[in-house]
């Protein structure tokens, strides 16, 4: 029962252009989601959050959009750039920050 | 302290063996998380500490698992009786709670677990 999904495992988009990451959960209970950014060999670095309560959260050239009634998230990225290229996570967590639920990822390549 | 750090990077063992893992978490940071992934999927929570206690526990963490957070700072997670299931990569993460309720969490590198 996957409760995060990501149902597209790669994605590619030239340089400059905007990527879009998606990400659905069902549990309706998540009341934080973050975006998890994975490069080989590494692990997982922190890219940005969003809390239920809003709706679009804001870093730079990393925007989140979150619609509560869709159980829906993405990732603009833009403009994109070759340093880019990674996997992408998706996490939903609950229970004051006990239980995280990771989706199974995203790669992105961003072609120069 | 520049981040969370684990070791060994790698581990090879064979199948029966016990291996244990450490993580040295952020030092200011009260929570500390211990996840499992596989080949094309996402983290796996297995189990979390806030401070030295365990709050949490996955149904995925089998009586062969434990893991220990003494005295709130580092923590271990031991595997007895491996298989080769077992094999993958373990993670570590903390992550400092807020009244925010901000739940960033900071990865480790990962340890390689490899059962023959």
């Amino acid at each position: 029962d996957q409760q995060v999904k990501q149902n597209s495992p790669s994605l590619s988009v030239q340089e400059g252009r905007i990527s879009i990451l998606n990400c659905d959960y069902t549990n309706s209970m998540f009341d934080y989601f973050l975006w998890y950014k994975k490069y080989p060999a590494e692990g997982p670095t922190f890219l940005i959050s969003i809390s239920s309560i809003k709706d679009k959260n804001e870093d730079g050239r990393f925007t989140v959009f979150l619609n509560k009634s869709a159980k829906h998230l993405s990732l603009h990225i833009v403009p994109s750039q070759p340093g880019d290229s990674a996997v992408y996570f998706c996490a939903a967590v609950n229970n004051y920050g006990q239980n995280f639920v990771f989706g199974p990822g995203t790669r992105l390549s961003v072609l120069p | 302290d520049t981040g969370v750090s684990q070791n060994p990077r790698h581990k090879i063992t064979k199948r029966g063996q016990n291996v244990t893992f450490r993580c040295d978490p952020i030092s200011e940071h009260n929570r500390l998380y211990w996840y499992r992934q596989t080949l094309g999927q996402g983290p796996e929570f297995l189990t979390y500490f806030q401070n030295e206690a365990q709050l949490e526990k996955s149904r995925l963490l089998s009586d062969r698992f434990s893991a220990e957070r003494p005295k709130g700072s580092f923590s271990t997670l031991e595997i007895q009786r491996t298989e080769q299931g077992d094999s993958a990569m373990y993670l570590c993460a903390s992550s400092l709670e807020t009244s925010g309720g901000s739940y960033e969490q900071y990865f480790g590198p990962g340890t390689r677990l490899t059962v023959t």
